[in-house]
């Protein structure tokens, strides 16, 4: 497909544990950001790169956030010693551009920390 | 701080009626504030966009209505319709960053 995919679409793991997640961008779209919604609630912002660099990562809560865009496509957000309040739908988005315009989101990475 | 105030927090709508949500906001250097739909379990997907030079924009049977002196803007939905039951979300940001603050969110049932 055309749009923005990640992965896992689930992923259970427990307290302390390491997780990564994926996203790929629609082809061509030079910014890319990370959302995390919690239930019941709008999309939080984390950290957006524009190419390979992050060009705000103000959101991100800890230190126990990272995250990567290597070759300025796919990006991994990576979760360290995960704790139960990180549960939530991580959101990754696509755009093109440099300006304000339209964020194009994936389905989410529903993360459950038990 | 929440930046960008979103109500109701649902509403439910009779088909062919007129659904209206409402957002305000507190910075006064947000100039770009889109509306987005989001299904259960999708991303959200962009509807409709307004920035604070107009006043008001339609496309369809959306519009926004945007006071910037009152610091508030709405979501209309003419004819509302059962395939329209999604949660809508407001945003804002500003000129120089790319981050959107959203609004917490209205859940809008359109009943047939």
């Amino acid at each position: 497909g055309a749009g923005v995919s990640q992965t896992p679409s689930n992923k259970v793991t427990e307290k302390g544990k390491y997780v990564e997640l994926r996203c790929d961008p629609i082809s061509g779209h030079t910014a890319l950001y990370w959302y995390r919604q919690s239930l019941g609630q709008g999309p939080e912002f984390l950290i957006y790169f524009q190419g390979t660099g992050a060009a705000d990562d103000s959101g991100l809560p800890n230190d126990r956030f990272f995250a990567v865009r290597p070759e300025g496509s796919v990006s991994t957000l990576k979760i360290q010693r995960t704790e139960r309040g990180d549960s939530a739908v991580y959101l990754c988005a696509s755009s093109v551009g440099q300006g304000a315009g339209e964020l194009f989101f994936g389905e989410g990475s529903r993360l459950t920390v038990l | 701080q929440q930046q960008v105030k979103q109500s109701p927090q649902s509403l439910i709508v009779q088909k062919g009626g007129i659904s209206i949500i409402n957002c305000a906001y507190e910075n006064t250097a947000f100039d770009y504030f889109p509306w987005y739909q989001q299904f259960p379990g999708k991303g959200p997907a962009l509807l409709i966009a307004i920035r604070p030079d107009v006043s008001e924009k339609k496309e369809g049977r959306f519009t926004i209505s945007f006071n910037k002196s009152a610091k508030q803007f709405s979501l209309h939905i003419m004819d509302s319709q059962p395939g329209d039951s999604a949660t809508y979300f407001c945003a804002a940001s500003k000129t120089g960053r790319r981050a959107l603050t959203f609004g917490s969110g209205t859940r809008l049932q359109v009943q047939p």
